[in-house]
This record gives structure tokens, C-alpha cells and sequence, in this order.
């Protein structure tokens, strides 16, 4: 099946700081999601960006199909970012359906 | 905006006991999942139903898994005789085009 890691697994930052989340790929994907785990363990879907690039707020999001990898920035960090945010992607290929996750990067900001 | 909504939020049981999970999709989504986090671990994939069957099912989803679309809103799912493992919090998602949207999730505790 298809594989998704996510770099760093790690990121301790101060508030305002800017930081960029990885998600690398390894096959073509038509849908990949970006998730922010908040401390109640639920979901918050941040972004739908199978390809190209959008923006909400503070947060913005640019998917590489062709090369098989999506950038997640947050820009001027408040403490409330903190939390796990999960990319996840479904394989293009064979007709599946459900979404495979990565493993994460927890991200904590510091006041 | 419509969300998928999930019930209980929070189960405890016996080993060996039998317990349903309930989700509410979002109204006009034709696609509903679950999905599960062992504490501390990534996001895993269970099923996927449409059209009153399954379209796609994990390894983790063996014989003690069924799920169900009782009536028109609601959709379960069932653990017939739960181990510790099963510990968990156990997510449902629902789409009607490529995105797919999560639930608040129930976390599941085997005593």
C-alpha cells in the first residue's frame, strides 16, 4: 500500500515563530488532507489539497502531485497550534478508498 | 455547517462484552468510514460502506467487526466481543465528493 511520512515527527517553537510541516508520498494520490489532532483527540480538518496551493488564515497548504510531496506552513504561531497535525492521503490506483495516515508531527508552541 | 456527529463520546466495557458505536453522517454524503487511534499511534483505516455495503475493509477489520446503516441517518459499528486492544478511539467520516469529513470520534476503554 501506499506510504506517507511526515517530517519532522518533532517541533518545539515560540510563539509568532513560522514553521513548515512535510508530508512525503509514495504513489499518486487523488486526495490528500491535512488534519490538526487538538488536544480532545479530535480531527480538524485544515485543508483538502490533492494539488496546488491554498490558504486560510494563518495556515496555507501546497501539494507537489508530480513529485509526490505537500508542505503544511503555519505563520505566526499561537499557543492554541499546538497538537498533532496528520497528513492523509487516498491511492489513485486500485480503486481504494479509505485514507491512509501518517504518523504525524506533534507541534508545540511555547508562550 | 453540517458535521458528523458520533455517540458515545466516551465508552467504557468488560472484556469479552459486545458494543456499538453510532455516528450520524452528514445528510447528503453517500461514502461513510471508520477509522481508529490506538493512543499515541497514527490514524488507521476499518471500512468504508456505500451503497448499503462494504466497499472496502482493512486487515484490522476481521470477524468481530460488522458495520451497519440501520435507516437513513444513522451508521454503526459493532465489536462483538472486545479485547484490550480494542482500546481506542474510533473515528467515523463521511464524504460526497473526494473530501471526507470526521466525527469528534468515541473513545473506546476494555476493562
Amino acid at each position: 500500500g501506499i506510504q506517507v511520512e511526515q517530517s519532522p515527527p518533532d517541533l518545539i517553537l515560540q510563539e509568532g515563530a513560522n514553521s513548515t510541516l512535510r508530508c512525503n508520498f509514495s504513489d499518486s494520490v487523488n486526495n490528500l488532507q491535512w488534519f490538526h489532532q487538538n488536544p480532545w483527540g479530535q480531527l480538524i480538518n485544515l485543508f483538502y489539497i490533492p494539488s496546488g496551493t491554498k490558504q486560510n488564515g494563518r495556515l496555507s497548504a501546497t501539494t507537489v502531485a508530480t513529485e509526490r510531496y505537500s508542505l503544511l506552513y503555519i505563520s505566526s504561531s499561537q499557543t492554541t497550534d499546538s497538537g498533532v497535525y496528520f497528513c492523509a492521503v487516498c491511492d489513485s490506483g486500485g480503486g481504494a478508498d479509505g485514507l491512509t495516515f501518517g504518523k504525524g508531527t506533534h507541534l508545540i508552541i511555547q508562550p | 455547517e453540517p458535521e458528523v456527529t458520533q455517540t458515545p463520546s466516551h465508552q467504557v466495557t468488560q472484556m469479552g462484552q459486545e458494543v456499538i458505536l453510532r455516528c450520524v453522517p452528514i445528510s447528503n454524503h453517500l461514502y461513510f468510514y471508520w477509522y481508529r487511534q490506538i493512543l499515541g499511534q497514527k490514524v488507521e483505516f476499518l471500512v468504508s460502506f456505500y451503497n448499503n455495503e462494504i466497499s472496502e475493509k482493512s486487515e484490522i477489520f476481521d470477524d468481530q467487526f460488522s458495520v451497519e446503516r440501520p435507516d437513513g441517518s444513522n451508521f454503526t459499528l459493532k465489536i462483538r466481543s472486545t479485547k484490550l486492544e480494542d482500546s481506542a478511539m474510533y473515528f467515523c467520516a463521511s464524504r460526497r465528493l473526494a473530501q471526507q469529513f470526521f466525527g469528534p470520534g468515541t473513545r473506546l476503554t476494555v476493562l
